[in-house]
C-alpha cells in the first residue's frame, strides 16, 4: 500500500525559505504515469496546489508561485522535496504532498488526481 | 477567489440525498476532467471521484460525480453522519495560468 509522509521544520522564520520533503514507501517514486505534488491548506480555509513533479525532474507550477518555488526528486531515496522562498504569514499552512496523475486523453482533455495524500504537517511562519 | 465556485454549505437529513456543484470554465471543467475529494475534519483530503464520474476501489456507490459543460455536481446518497466533512471538486485549467485547480470547498452538515 503506497503511503507519503512529510517531514521538515514546523516553524519558520519570515523571509527565510520553507523546506519539506516526502518519503514515498511502498512503491516507486519511478513509477511512469504518476507525478509526485504538493499542496497546502491555510487553517480554516480551501485547497491551493503548489506544484508537481515527475521522477524525471520535469515540473508543473502554480503559476501564481512560481517565481518562489522548486520542487526536486531523489529517485535513490525515493523522496521529493520542496522549497518555498521569501515567506511571509500567508505561508502558514497545512502542507501536504500526494501522488499526483497527470494524462492527456486521445482528444487532448486532461485528466487529473492526487490519490494517496500524506498525513499533512502545519509549518508557521512566524519570528 | 477560487477558478471553480462551489456552494460554501449544503446540508441533509440523515438518510436523504444531497448534491454539490462546481462551477468552471471552458478552460477547466469544460475542456477537462473533474475530481472530488472528502476531507473529514482533522484530517487529509481523500480521493472520491476521478474522471468525473469513476470511483476508487473502496469507494462506496453512495458516490456519485457527473459533468455537463463547464459545471461538475457530486452526489451522495443514503445521507451518514460519519459523511459530514469539506468537499473539494478539482480540474486541471488550461488558460495561460495552466495548472491544477481546486473549487473553494463545500462543507457537508448532515442534521
Amino acid at each position: 500500500q503506497l503511503q507519503l509522509q512529510e517531514s521538515g521544520p514546523g516553524l519558520v522564520k519570515p523571509s527565510e525559505t520553507l523546506s519539506l520533503t516526502c518519503t514515498v514507501s511502498g512503491g516507486s517514486i519511478s513509477s511512469s504515469s504518476y507525478y509526485w505534488g504538493w499542496i497546502r491548506q491555510p487553517p480554516g480555509k480551501g485547497l491551493e496546489w503548489i506544484g508537481s513533479i515527475y521522477y524525471s525532474g520535469s515540473t508543473y507550477y502554480n503559476p501564481s508561485l512560481k517565481s518562489r518555488v522548486t520542487i526536486s526528486v531523489d529517485t535513490s531515496k525515493n523522496q521529493f522535496s520542496l522549497k518555498l522562498s521569501s515567506v511571509t504569514a500567508a505561508d502558514t499552512a497545512v502542507y501536504y504532498c500526494a501522488r499526483h496523475r497527470i494524462y492527456y486523453d486521445s482528444s487532448g482533455y486532461i485528466s487529473d488526481w492526487f490519490d494517496p495524500w500524506g498525513q499533512g504537517t502545519l509549518v508557521t511562519v512566524s519570528s | 477567489q477560487s477558478v471553480l465556485t462551489q456552494p460554501p454549505s449544503v446540508s441533509a437529513a440523515p438518510g436523504q440525498k444531497v448534491t454539490i456543484s462546481c462551477s468552471g470554465s471552458s478552460s477547466n471543467i469544460g475542456n477537462n476532467y473533474v475530481s472530488w475529494y472528502q476531507q473529514l475534519p482533522g484530517t487529509a483530503p481523500k480521493l472520491l471521484i476521478y474522471d468525473n464520474n469513476k470511483r476508487p476501489s473502496g469507494i462506496p456507490d453512495r458516490f456519485s460525480g457527473s459533468k455537463s459543460g463547464t459545471s461538475a455536481t457530486l452526489g451522495i446518497t443514503g445521507l451518514q453522519t460519519g459523511d459530514e466533512a469539506d468537499y473539494y471538486c478539482g480540474t486541471w485549467d488550461s488558460s495561460l495560468s495552466a495548472g491544477q485547480v481546486f473549487g473553494g470547498g463545500t462543507k457537508l452538515t448532515v442534521l
